[in-house]
């Protein structure tokens, strides 16, 4: 099975800061990765798929890149509405399609 | 708009069943795979597997592979996920999301999700 390592697990992070979130796979899945927003008691919305792609309706500010193995969510400048637990999920070749560990925003 | 809804909360006892529904709404049900996604308190996110509305084909995690059945009912849009032999780790918020593939298809996401169900497991 394919492996997701995101880092951080947690960070904390004032309004308007640069926040970057990354996420290694344990093997090559080229640019199969997308990021998902969970905030507390809801269920998780997609940000960004295929790695790069802004999903219809996110605000800008969110942005994905890398391919391969490695990968990178940014939020260019945190607002209030950011602080909740993002995870990557890899949709490679065959099930199981894992999720990363996940990073909780944190207001500093 | 697309929409999953999902079936209530429910408390079962170690060793039963449970059957979690999820009523689509607001996109042709046979298009999609439905996907289902667990996650244990204060835990993250599990994938279980996921059916065909079209074929009833099903692709199980291999953790759950011989306690899970995911079926579907085209005629009332509702994908079914059952889990058998129930164990206290078992307690979780389960959810269903449909598949989305991209326009030169391969990738693909999941969007929307249902709201979730707490199964609980407890003696």
């Amino acid at each position: 099975d394919i492996q997701l390592t995101q880092s951080p697990s947690s960070l904390s992070a004032s309004v308007g800061d640069r926040v970057t979130i990354t996420c290694r796979a344990s093997q090559f899945i080229s640019i199969y990765l997308n990021w998902y927003q969970q905030k507390p008691g809801k269920a998780p919305k997609v940000l960004i798929y295929a790695a790069s792609s802004l999903q219809s309706g996110v605000p800008s500010r969110f942005s994905g890149s890398g391919s391969g193995t490695d990968f990178t969510l940014t939020i260019s400048s945190l607002q209030p509405e950011d602080f909740a637990t993002y995870y990557c999920q890899q949709s490679y070749s065959t099930p199981p399609y894992t999720f990363g560990r996940g990073t909780k925003v944190e207001i500093k | 708009q697309v929409q999953l809804l999902q079936s209530g909360a429910e408390v079962k006892k170690p060793g039963a069943s449970v059957k979690v529904s999820c009523k689509a709404s607001g996109y042709t049900f046979t298009a999609h795979y439905i996907h289902w996604v667990r996650q244990a308190p204060g835990q993250g996110l599990e994938w279980m597997g996921w059916i065909s509305p079209n074929s009833g084909g099903t692709n199980y995690a291999q953790k759950f592979q011989g306690r899970v059945t995911m079926t579907r009912d085209a005629s009332v849009s509702t994908a079914y996920m059952e889990l058998s032999g129930l164990i206290s780790d078992d307690t979780a918020v389960y959810f269903c999301a449909r598949r989305t593939v991209g326009p030169a298809g391969g990738v693909f996401w999941l969007d929307p999700w249902g709201q979730g169900t707490l199964i609980t497991v407890s003696s």
